[in-house]
């Protein structure tokens, strides 16, 4: 059962504009939430993450939502760089030991 | 400061093999924990280990099992291979005793079966 879901398998974005990215989950008991970034032949890079006791998280160029009642959370990425293109996970957890990850959306940023 | 490096890279085997994949933690982490991603998919959890014990089990099969060493690597082996189990397998370890937020992947192991 799916408990993360990312319904955008990929994103197309020209340089310098924002990059919204979604992600949906079905767990109400999920209380930290994460994004991860993974380029080809790497492994996943922690990005940013959110506590349930918070809507919003900035770190630099990225920006992270939480709607707790909608069980919905974004990543902005403003402005989008080159640099940027790579696969997006979205993860949550709901204890102490396990991460449950979307199946990620790649995203491309059109020079 | 030294990331998570996992051995091998790639790896075939052929189905009812066992294998044995190795993970190196980040320094000053003593949590490890490991994942699968199948081709288009996100990690999914297995298991995690924390001072040596397994701190939680995600739904895999009991022919996964793992270790975790005093220096705090760790090792995944699966029996009985199946065709399914070709995966890309993720080692992920973190600082805090069991908390898992931030954890830190290493680049994988392509395990294919035939």
């Amino acid at each position: 059962d799916q408990q993360v879901k990312q319904n955008s398998p990929s994103l197309s974005v020209q340089e310098g504009r924002i990059s919204i990215l979604n992600c949906d989950y079905t767990n109400s008991m999920f209380d930290y939430f994460l994004w991860y970034k993974k380029y080809p032949a790497e492994g996943p890079t922690f990005l940013i993450s959110i506590s349930s006791i918070k809507d919003k998280n900035e770190d630099g160029r990225f920006t992270v939502f939480l709607n707790k009642s909608a069980k919905h959370l974004s990543l902005h990425i403003v402005p989008s760089q080159p640099g940027d293109s790579a696969v997006y996970f979205c993860a949550a957890s709901e204890d102490d030991y396990k991460l449950s990850f979307g199946a990620g959306t790649t995203v491309t940023v059109r020079a | 400061e030294t990331g998570v490096t996992q051995s091998p890279t790639h790896l075939i085997k052929t189905r009812g093999q066992q294998v044995t994949l190795r993970c190196s933690s980040q320094s000053g982490h003593n949590t490890v924990s490991w994942y699968q991603q199948a081709l288009g998919q996100g990690p999914q959890f297995i298991f995690q280990y924390y001072r040596e014990e397994e701190n939680g089990r995600g739904n895999f099969p009991p022919r996964f099992s793992g270790l975790q060493f005093p220096n705090y690597s760790s090792e995944l082996n699966v029996n009985a291979l199946e065709l399914d189990d070709s995966a890309l397998y993720l080692c992920a370890s973190s600082a805090t005793g069991g908390r898992t937020y931030e954890q830190y992947f290493g680049p994988g192991t392509r395990l294919t079966v035939t």
